[in-house]
């Protein structure tokens, strides 16, 4: 199947520092890329879809100026939270689709102390 | 707005067992549903895609059922085997995927 990369994999910050996650597709193109938070023990929840060249559409609740969201290539897309909080502690997936079929990256575990 | 139930929540049986796993969706406009398996810590792999026209599909010990009039997919997982323990979800796709709660999954040897 096709590959999505995420990066980092862990990351720990500082309360009111920012944090960049990367997600890159591989093997293909994707004008619309998907960013997900996990909570322990909870299924996904979908924050924002992500749209090359345009502006992100978020899920309701979802704060845009607090997660920014950058999809600047068709292979690329960014998610970054800015001045984090502890609360913003999660599992964070990104997911791309080749052909109908959805992909996901590795995952980022996201501490904030 | 499309809701996704899974049941069982938790499922532990022994080696050899044939299972299955039930997912549940309110909006029935669907382009397809997909399957993806969830190891503790990690991101999802996919299982099985079945498309909205489609009624099921196989992979290995792996057989996934599609029901769009009644909102309903199914995946039996075959003789079941350790490897197997994991959280099972799927995911329904209208424009966007939506998830269901994850069933956890632990085969004991």
């Amino acid at each position: 199947g096709a590959v999505v990369s995420q990066h980092p994999s862990r990351v720990i910050c500082k309360s009111g520092t920012s944090v960049k996650i990367e997600c890159r597709s591989l093997d293909f193109q994707a004008t619309t890329m998907f960013w997900y938070r996990q909570f322990p023990k909870q299924s996904l929840m979908l924050m924002a879809t992500s749209n090359e060249g345009s502006k992100a559409t978020y899920e309701q609740g979802v704060e845009k100026d607090k997660f920014l969201i950058n999809h600047a290539s068709l292979t690329l897309s960014t998610l970054t939270v800015t001045s984090a909080h502890p609360e913003d502690s999660s599992f964070y997936i990104c997911s791309a689709r080749d052909r109908n079929e959805a992909f996901f990256g590795q995952g980022t575990r996201l501490t904030v102390v | 707005k499309q809701e996704v139930t899974q049941i069982p929540a938790a499922l532990s049986v022994p080696e050899g067992e044939n299972l299955v796993l039930n997912c549940s969706f309110t909006d029935s406009a669907i382009y397809n549903l997909q399957w993806f398996r969830q190891d503790p810590g990690k991101g999802l792999t996919s299982l099985l895609l079945i498309q909205s026209s489609q009624r099921e599909q196989t992979s290995g010990r792996l057989n996934a059922s599609l029901d769009k009039s009644s909102g309903r997919s199914t995946l039996y997982i075959a003789a079941s085997q350790p490897g197997d323990s994991a959280t099972y979800l799927c995911g329904s796709d209208t424009d966007k995927l939506i998830f269901g709660t994850g069933t956890r999954l632990q085969v004991f040897p």
